[in-house]
């Protein structure tokens, strides 16, 4: 059975960097059939994809024009686990943030016990 | 980018009911690839139906999608006390992955 587990900060001030990881057991961030995500919640967006990393004999990444520019998804092979950060973060930015995984269905079948993350100073 | 459509917003039923959500989309869903979550306060979406029709690991028969295309439904045969949650339809055919705004089903 897959697990994640995330960790980081609840509270980051304004302009500064959101950072969370993502610990996985029972599968492995280097997966060639899963893709690994990070997704947030906001009572004014939904839910909203972020962005992933993936292996497929090299390592991808893919982000959503919303956050583009601002955001990073790594892999760390090492410790079987991926990052999410956010740069120049705004009060728009407050969300609770999942990461998950992307099966080889297709659909994101498993899923981080989510982080409250409040922007404010 | 799809967007999803979900209606209605908020469905007040009693528990043996039969609700019937739905899910539109502003363009077709490539290989019916559609999920639908269910959310309880507190928790992360757990995985109900992917591939609009097709129940994931340990769902119980009570729940059942249909659809194609663009017009999506997710069907509760019998309301139990559990179901009582948020709805979301998913599509996954075509990034960015977008997810509708939810239908809340409430205790009559």
């Amino acid at each position: 059975q897959v697990q994640l587990q995330q960790s980081g900060p609840g509270l980051v001030k304004p302009s500064q960097t959101l950072s969370l990881t993502c610990a996985i057991s029972g599968d492995s961030v280097s997966s060639n059939s899963a893709t690994w995500n990070w997704i947030r919640q906001s009572p004014s967006r939904g839910l909203e994809w972020l962005g992933r990393t993936y292996y497929r004999s090299k390592w991808y990444d893919d982000y959503a024009v919303s956050v583009k520019g601002r955001i990073i998804i790594n892999p760390d092979t090492s410790k079987n686990q991926f990052s999410l950060q956010l740069n120049s973060v705004t009060p728009e930015d407050t969300a609770v943030y999942y990461c998950a995984r992307r099966g080889a269905a297709g659909t994101f079948d498993f899923w981080g016990q989510g982080t409250l993350v409040t922007v404010s100073s | 980018e799809i967007v999803l459509t979900q209606s209605p917003g908020t469905l007040s039923l009693s528990p043996g009911e039969r609700p019937t959500l739905s899910c539109r989309a502003s363009q077709s869903v490539s290989s019916s690839s559609l999920a639908w979550y269910q959310q309880k306060p507190g928790q992360a979406p757990r995985l109900l139906i992917y591939g609009a029709s097709s129940r994931a690991t340990g769902i119980p028969d009570r729940f059942s999608g249909s659809g194609s295309g663009t017009d999506f439904t997710l069907t509760i045969s019998r309301l139990e006390p559990e179901d009582f949650a948020v709805y979301y339809c998913q599509q996954y055919g075509s990034s960015p992955y977008t997810f509708g705004q939810g239908t809340k089903l409430e205790i009559k």
